[in-house]
C-alpha cells in the first residue's frame, strides 16, 4: 500500500462546478497535511496547509480526518484556471520526511 | 526576492556517464530536499538537508545517488553511471521551518539519460 493515496482522475468538470478530491494516508503518527497544485511542465506550489479543525480559503476548503486518515479539497465555483494537478503531501513526525501522493488532475471546462 | 534555482534546466546524457545537478536555495533557509518526479508521476523524496544535522538519505533510490550540501546553501545532487531509469525531473525545495512551513520549488532539472 503506498503512503498517500489519491484517485489520479482525471476529473472533468464545467465551469462553475463544485468539485472534491480525496487522500488516504497510510502513517497515523503523521503531523502536517498540505494540497500542492502543479500546472502541467512546473514546479509544485503551495495551496493550502490542512488543519485538524478543517480550513477554507476563498473558494477552496480542505478538511482533516484523522479516525480515517484522509484528507479532502474541495472546491467550489470551479474556474478554468482551476485546472491542474492537486497533489496531496503529508509529513511525518520524528524524521522529516515529506510524502508526495501522485495527485488527482483537474479539468475545468468552459 | 529571489527563488529556489536549478542547473542545468536540461540536461542530456549517455548511458553510464556521471551528472550533477545544482540547487540554489532561497537564502535564509534552513531546509532543503530533493525530489525526483517520473513523467506523469509523482514526486519521490531524495534526500533531505536541515542546518548542519546528516542528511536524511532514506530516499535515495541506490548508492549511485549522493548529495551534499556546502555550507548550508547550495546543494549537489549527483547520478554516478547514469541508466535509462534515471530519466526524469529532479526538483529541489527549501523551506525555512523545518516542520510544516511551505517548501518553495525550484524550476527542476530534466534529466535525459540516453
Amino acid at each position: 500500500r503506498k503512503e498517500v493515496e489519491q484517485d489520479p482522475g482525471p476529473f472533468n468538470v464545467p465551469e462553475g462546478a463544485t468539485v472534491a478530491f480525496n487522500c488516504t494516508y497510510s502513517n497515523s503518527a503523521s503531523q502536517s497535511f498540505f494540497w500542492y497544485r502543479q500546472d502541467c511542465r512546473k514546479e509544485p506550489k503551495l495551496l493550502m496547509s490542512v488543519y485538524s479543525s478543517g480550513n477554507e480559503d476563498g473558494r477552496f476548503t480542505a478538511q482533516l480526518n484523522r479516525a480515517s486518515q484522509y484528507i479532502s479539497l474541495l472546491i467550489r465555483d470551479s474556474k478554468l484556471s482551476d485546472s491542474a494537478t492537486y497533489l496531496c503531501v503529508v509529513k511525518g513526525t520524528g524524521g522529516f520526511k515529506t510524502i508526495f501522493g501522485a495527485g488527482t488532475r483537474l479539468f475545468v471546462k468552459a | 526576492g529571489a527563488g529556489v534555482s536549478q542547473s542545468p534546466s536540461n540536461k542530456v546524457t549517455e548511458k553510464g556517464k556521471d551528472v550533477e545537478l545544482r540547487c540554489d536555495p532561497i537564502s535564509g533557509h534552513t531546509a532543503l530536499y530533493w525530489y525526483r518526479q517520473s513523467l506523469g508521476q509523482g514526486l519521490e523524496f531524495l534526500i533531505y538537508f536541515q542546518g548542519n544535522s546528516a542528511p536524511d538519505k532514506s530516499g535515495l533510490p541506490s548508492d549511485r545517488f549522493s548529495a551534499e550540501r556546502t555550507g548550508g546553501s547550495v546543494s549537489t545532487l549527483t547520478i554516478q553511471r547514469t541508466q535509462q531509469e534515471d530519466s526524469a525531473v529532479y526538483l529541489c525545495a527549501s523551506s525555512l521551518v523545518l516542520v510544516t512551513n511551505e517548501q518553495f520549488f525550484g524550476p527542476g532539472t530534466r534529466l535525459t539519460v540516453l
